[in-house]
């Protein structure tokens, strides 16, 4: 168990609905990453928190959009979902500060079907 | 932006050496990492390199070269529960974690 909490785990709606995915991450983590993974595809960086701002941004569609709240948990939500949307999610976090070694602990992902 | 790039596939036998190379380009170089990704799973870490040289931890070295913008991973002693994908990661400025495509290592008996 690597502390980081994904829910829910499985999701299957329609396209053009909207969906939040919530991660809650591993205790005294700052930073918080979200990641696609298409089937058989590597990890998609989509958007990076710390401390509640915004500090990276990778090829993340304007449908959807994340944030992180004061108690360190993110949300991503997804709206307008199309069928290419279906793939895992994954959050992940760190510590993210200088001198430590950081690595980042992955949830379990949440696998998101459109359909 | 990053670009990192890993072989896609590699196969080698139970017992045997299988050296996993990762290139990468990035600004603001701040740690590179190998994970360990079964399929359907989360990936799970396996090493972390920031300064050059070698780092070993049991079966699993990582090297890295940061003027070369290079390294790899050696897996020692294959066994078949190391058919995983294994994912080089990059963390640049602002701890920004960006990974490559994986490579997809199959180990036969």
């Amino acid at each position: 168990d690597s502390g980081v909490t994904q829910t829910p785990k499985h999701l299957i709606t329609a396209t053009g609905q909207r969906v939040t995915l919530r991660c809650s991450p591993r205790s005294g983590d700052l930073s918080v990453y979200w990641y696609q993974q298409s089937l058989d595809q590597g990890l998609q960086f989509l958007i990076q928190y710390y401390n509640g701002e915004e500090r990276a941004k990778g090829n993340i569609l304007e449908r959807f959009s994340a944030q992180q709240f004061p108690d360190l948990h993110s949300e991503l939500n997804l709206s307008s979902l199309e069928l290419g949307d279906s793939a895992l999610y994954f959050c992940a976090s760190s510590v993210a500060r200088t001198g430590v070694n950081t690595e980042a602990f992955f949830g379990q992902g949440t696998r998101l079907t459109v359909v | 932006g990053q670009n990192i790039d890993q072989p896609t596939e590699m196969t080698a036998t139970e017992g045997a050496i299988v050296q996993i190379n990762c290139t990468y380009q990035t600004s603001g170089f701040n740690g590179l990492f190998w994970y360990q990704q079964h399929a359907g799973e989360a990936p799970t870490f396996l090493s972390y390199n920031v300064l050059d040289g070698l780092e070993e931890k049991g079966r699993f070295s990582s090297f890295l070269s940061r003027s070369k913008g290079y390294s790899y991973l050696l897996l020692k002693e294959l066994q078949m529960k190391d058919s995983a994908s294994y994912l080089c990661a990059v963390r640049s400025r602002w701890y920004k974690l960006s990974f490559g495509a994986g490579t997809t290592v199959t180990v036969r008996a």
